[in-house]
């Protein structure tokens, strides 16, 4: 499976634009980028996913790099309800490998 | 939509007795679920695949005959941990299927299960 690579934690402010980046420069054409966040002690939440487009709905936006090897998730706003740990995946057909992710801190 | 429930969300059993854990997508219809386990500070790892109406398709490294799964309807799966063992006592967690076409399916995720064997 192609690996990514996130920040291990990152910081931010209540209601200020957080940009959580992921490297992946080992994606293959069939990949897609897929974010998911999880709360302590709860499953995994989808988030958004994209293939080469950037793509934006209700929670976040996604920007994807030209080359495909670098993609950005936007919280536009963050809220405390945002504090998680973010996962970036690529996934071909279905099978998702959890790497570490990104632990987002939001400050009030 | 795209609603994933587990039952239950926690247990606790005697070192040696098994555990049934369902998941169900309340929704959807799932052709393929997953499962995962999640030790304390660690990520996620997929234990298996389950497809329905076939035999579950098992990671590298996880027992077939101790993690026993059956994926019976197109909404339900289950997980039963035979013979449980304190090692076993992790966060479970399954996942449903969305399809979507081509490549692009989105898992959506239960709630988990905390088990713990003593």
């Amino acid at each position: 499976d192609a690996k990514t690579t996130q920040p291990n934690s990152m910081e931010s402010n209540e209601e200020e634009p957080v940009h959580l980046p992921c490297n992946h420069s080992t994606i293959s054409g069939t990949d897609y980028i897929h974010w998911y966040r999880q709360l302590p002690s709860q499953g995994p939440e989808y988030v958004i996913h994209g293939l080469t487009s950037n793509v934006n709905n209700r929670m976040a936006s996604l920007a994807i790099a030209e080359d495909r090897k670098s993609s950005t998730l936007i919280l536009h706003r963050a809220t405390l309800r945002d504090a998680a740990v973010y996962y970036c995946i690529l996934s071909s057909y279905g099978k998702l490998t959890f790497g570490q992710g990104t632990i987002l801190t939001v400050h009030p | 939509g795209a609603v994933v429930s587990q039952h239950p969300s926690w247990v606790i059993c005697k070192s040696g007795t098994s555990v049934k854990i369902e998941c169900r997508s309340l929704d959807f219809q799932a052709t393929t679920m997953f499962w995962y386990r999640q030790f304390p500070k660690q990520s996620l790892m997929l234990m298996a695949t389950s497809n329905e109406g076939s035999k579950a398709t098992y990671e590298q490294g996880v027992e077939k005959d101790k993690f026993l799964i059956n994926h019976a309807s197109l909404t339900l799966s289950t997980l039963t941990v035979t013979s449980a063992h304190p090692e076993d006592s992790s966060f479970y967690i399954c996942s449903a299927n969305l399809p979507s076409g081509g490549s692009s399916d989105t898992q959506y995720f239960g709630p988990g299960t905390r088990l713990t064997v003593l």
